[in-house]
């Protein structure tokens, strides 16, 4: 089996500040997600990236940028953080399902506040 | 657009007594229907995905069946354990080719005894 590995698992850090989160899967999974989690509002869709060096906009994109240098990986950078934010990243993979669709295979998280 | 709509907030439940947790859908397309369960400080995992060809899907003593008719895919079990205790997470995706997945708002589950 794989894992996903995210780092740093808690985040700290000051308004404005650009913060980056790192995502590492070992599935060989095409198909990589950031996806922000709050409390009563479910998981939100940030960014993905189909393949290598291919990015799309999620619903929640602004105010982050992401980045796919290798199928592996994939980054998040909240690009100025807002004071009294907190909030619990999740990164996934997935492979391109056919006849039986793929599943989604979550990271642990990564928790953000800022101060 | 494609939405998911699932019993929202907090389910509190006696131990033995059932589980139903509803979810229901918007969808263009013809979608795949999934549940996800993340207990407390760990990753969120599959529970259940529909099928193509109409089966029920169980697992740990949950099953949901997809009705197309009426855009439903509730969660069911038949007795709650303590361990059921956890946040569970409807969802849909669209596309069989790279997967654009939608997310309910999330149901918190608490068993007691």
């Amino acid at each position: 089996g794989g894992i996903i590995t995210q780092t740093p698992k808690f985040l700290i850090g000051q308004e404005g500040q650009k913060l980056t989160l790192k995502c590492q899967q070992n599935f060989n999974h095409d198909t990589m997600y950031w996806y922000r989690q709050d409390s009563g509002k479910g998981l939100r869709l940030i960014y993905y990236s189909i393949t290598e060096n291919d990015l799309q906009k999620g619903d929640l994109s602004e105010g982050y940028d992401a980045s796919r240098e290798k199928k592996s990986s994939f980054s998040l950078t909240v690009t100025s953080a807002q004071k009294n934010e907190m909030a619990v990243f999740l990164c996934a993979s997935s492979i391109p399902g056919t006849k039986n669709t793929g599943q989604l295979y979550f990271g642990e998280g990564s928790k953000l506040t800022v101060l | 657009g494609d939405s998911v709509t699932q019993t929202e907030g907090l389910v509190t439940l006696t131990e033995g007594l059932p589980v139903m947790l509803n979810c229901t859908y918007q969808s263009t397309y013809s979608p795949f229907l999934f549940w996800y369960v993340q207990h407390l400080n760990e990753a969120p995992k599959l529970l259940l995905k529909s099928f193509t060809d109409n089966k029920r899907p169980e697992h740990q003593g949950f099953h949901a069946t997809l009705h197309k008719s009426s855009s439903s895919f509730h969660l069911q079990k038949s007795s709650a354990q303590l361990s059921d205790s956890a946040l569970y997470y409807c969802a849909l995706s669209d596309r069989p080719g790279y997967q654009n997945f939608y997310f309910g708002k999330g149901t918190s589950l608490t068993v007691i005894p």
